[in-house]
């Protein structure tokens, strides 16, 4: 069973970078049926797709974060990172890592890409 | 820009009843709907997905169903453990990209 955790800096000075890392054990970051991505939730808040990468190199992003963000895949470590360039308060969150199978659709051609396992979070604060 | 939008906001059922949960597209995500349970200080869990199929480990109790903009998640015989935020989520596989819905929080009544 695929597990996965978050590691990094907990708190993070605005206009500085966020920098994560999330470890895998289970399963390989070079298994071209999975994504890997970055999920966030301020505070009392809803949740917020950040974005996601596969080990061919190909990333998404969400559109209103594209400009900040850089999520990459180690291969050599089974790890994926998160990079979010010059933070402000309002990126203070908790951070989860999270992993997406390829899944065949029955009857029809695509997949689904639910999140299948998430990584516990981890909580980020952008203060001075 | 595909936004997913749940009600309501809170739903207060008591022990044993059913709670029926709405998710709405604002366009066609045909059955690219994901459904998450979470409670509190712990990560989302996959309830279900291609809106209606159940996620591995998850019992009967939890139903989803819905296509194009109009999404239902269903849960019977409510006891303590599913009081949680349930949200919806839908994706496109390709290019690959996903939204949340805002949560509906089911509270004891």
């Amino acid at each position: 069973q695929l597990q996965l955790q978050e590691s990094g800096p907990g708190l993070v000075k605005p206009s500085e970078t966020l920098s994560l890392t999330c470890t895998v054990s289970g399963g390989s970051v070079s298994n071209s049926n999975y994504y890997w991505g970055w999920i966030r939730q301020p505070p009392g808040k809803g949740l917020e797709w950040i974005g996601t990468n596969h080990y061919s190199g190909s990333t998404y992003y969400n559109p209103s974060l594209k400009s900040r963000v850089t999520i990459s895949v180690d291969t050599s470590k089974n790890q994926f990172s998160l990079k979010l360039a010059s933070v402000t308060p309002a990126d203070t969150a908790v951070y989860y890592c999270a992993t997406t199978p390829r899944l065949p659709r029955v009857g029809s051609s695509g997949y689904d890409l639910p999140f299948d396992y998430w990584g516990q979070g981890t909580l980020v604060t952008v203060s001075s | 820009e595909i936004v997913m939008t749940q009600s309501p906001a809170t739903l207060s059922v008591s022990p044993g009843e059913t709670a029926t949960l709405s998710c709405g597209a604002s366009q066609s995500v045909s059955r690219n709907l994901a459904w998450y349970q979470q409670k509190p200080g712990q990560a989302p869990r996959l309830l279900i997905y291609a809106a209606s199929t159940r996620a591995t480990g998850i019992p009967a109790k939890f139903s989803g169903s819905g296509s194009g903009t109009e999404f239902t998640l269903t849960i019977s015989s409510l006891q303590s453990e599913d009081f949680a935020v349930y949200y919806c989520q839908q994706y496109n596989d390709w290019p690959p990209t996903w939204t949340f819905g805002q949560g509906t929080r089911v509270e004891i009544k």
